[in-house]
């Protein structure tokens, strides 16, 4: 059973716009959740997290919005530049070390200039 | 910052023989570390999770036998692939919990011939 869903699987948004990536998951006990950014060839790279007691997280252009309620979260990429193409994971576990990470299947994201 | 090092990057080996990969992390102490092997199509699967002073679990369908690990201090992790095949081709990648968050390195792709 797939822990964690990600839609869409892929997204095209020209320049300048803002690319939301939608997530959601299962397990009501998961209360970590990382997105990570992939390029081809490279390790998945730790974006921006949250943990399940905020409903919001920035970090300059990339903000993590979190409904626990619906077991639901989305990365807003906003002013998406060529360079934030790549695909993005969407990742949940417990919290704290020792804990398994569970991951979405990704999703693809092209800015188009 | 935290970073982790894979090595070697890429590696070829015949059918039936064996490599080793290793995992580094650098400024910070991996109390946990995850070793996973992604497919082609980029799904992720887990194939044991090392936690120091605690026995490593490893996933359905992973076994110590096939993938033995090492993770001998908070810095250092190894894997082995014993008798790789062709369906053991993929991105390896080690995931190092800081206590909070899950660090990535860049991969060991192994290729079976």
């Amino acid at each position: 059973q797939q822990q964690v869903r990600q839609s869409p699987q892929s997204l095209t948004v020209w320049e300048g716009e803002t690319a939301i990536l939608n997530c959601s998951y299962e397990d009501s006990t998961f209360n970590y959740f990382p997105w990570y950014q992939q390029f081809p060839g490279e390790g998945p790279a730790l974006l921006i997290s949250i943990s399940s007691v905020s409903d919001k997280k920035e970090d300059g252009r990339f903000t993590i919005f979190f409904n626990k309620r619906e077991k639901k979260l989305s990365l807003h990429i906003t002013d998406s530049q060529p360079g934030d193409s790549a695909t993005y994971f969407c990742a949940a576990s417990g919290q704290g070390t020792g804990s398994k990470l569970s991951f979405g299947k990704g999703a693809k994201l092209t800015v188009s200039p | 910052g935290a970073l982790v090092y894979q090595y070697p990057r890429r590696t070829i080996c015949k059918s039936g023989t064996s490599m080793r990969m290793e995992c580094q992390a650098v400024g910070f102490q991996a109390t946990s570390v995850a070793w996973y092997r992604q497919s082609p199509q980029k799904t992720f699967e887990l194939i044991a999770l090392s936690t120091v002073n605690s026995a490593i679990k490893y996933e359905q369908n992973f076994t110590q036998e096939k993938f033995p690990i090492s993770h001998p201090n908070l810095s250092f992790s190894s894997m082995t692939v014993l008798n790789a095949y062709l369906e053991d081709r993929g991105l390896y990648l080690c995931g190092a919990w800081t206590g909070t968050e899950v660090f990535f390195g860049k991969g060991t792709r192994l290729t079976v011939v």
